[in-house]
């Protein structure tokens, strides 16, 4: 059964900084990983989405890797602003295309 | 342009009542999601449907039930509601292999 996991749960931060977040799951047969955003009492924005086959994508000063064989994502960013103060999760997609599974996020606050 | 339309936004339900979640997109995706998010635990799938005319379960269906009304729209059903199904459900919708659009949630409680 695929589990993913993230860590630190939350993380506080200075004005910019630069920042990682970890994302690692069990079961590497994925067809893509996607990295989201959750902003308190909203739904979920897609920020990058990496397919199996790449290894990095990148979005302004958002840069997110795949390593599929071990298992493990990361979503750097850089210099931190206080707007990047939310939830970021990240969830894996099966190879069917359909079943996503999500990680519990990292609560982030990055302090003016 | 609205993308995902989820109704109604706050529910408080008795326990045994039934209700219909509904979700409604405008964005043409041929496949639809239910989640549900509980504190400390991530989104866990319900149901999906693939395409219109298609639903499956996902990781947690058992006390729900779903329809596919036509491509925008994918309602989800409580037929007794219990306080274990007290949470914020997400409805989001996709082309196969693509990111998946949010709604802003319906958040329901169970008493």
């Amino acid at each position: 059964k695929q589990e993913v996991t993230q860590i630190p749960a939350a993380l506080s931060v200075p004005e910019g900084e630069n920042l990682v977040l970890n994302c690692s799951f069990t079961d590497s047969a994925i067809y893509n990983l996607q990295w989201f955003r959750q902003d308190p009492g909203k739904g979920l924005t897609s920020l990058l989405l990496i397919q199996s086959s790449q290894r990095e994508q990148t979005s302004g000063r958002l840069n997110a890797s795949l390593d599929k064989s071990s298992g493990r994502s990361t979503l750097y960013i850089a210099a931190s602003q206080p707007g990047d103060s939310a939830t970021y999760l990240c969830a894996v997609v099966d190879t069917g295309g359909f079943k996503t599974i999500f990680g519990a996020g990292t609560r982030l606050f990055v302090k003016a | 342009n609205a993308g995902v339309t989820q109704t109604p936004k706050f529910q408080v339900l008795k326990t045994g009542q039934s209700m219909t979640l509904q979700c409604a997109q405008d964005m043409n995706h041929n496949s639809m999601y239910w989640y549900r998010q509980d504190p400390g635990m991530g989104l866990r799938l319900i149901y999906y449907s693939a395409s219109e005319g298609t639903t499956d379960k996902g990781e947690v269906p058992n006390g729900y039930n779903v329809s596919r009304l036509n491509k925008r729209e994918f309602s989800l059903r409580l037929e007794s509601a219990a306080p274990s199904q007290t949470s914020v459900y997400f409805c989001a919708s996709s082309e196969r292999y693509q990111p998946q659009h949010f709604g802003d949630g319906t958040r329901l409680s169970i008493l």
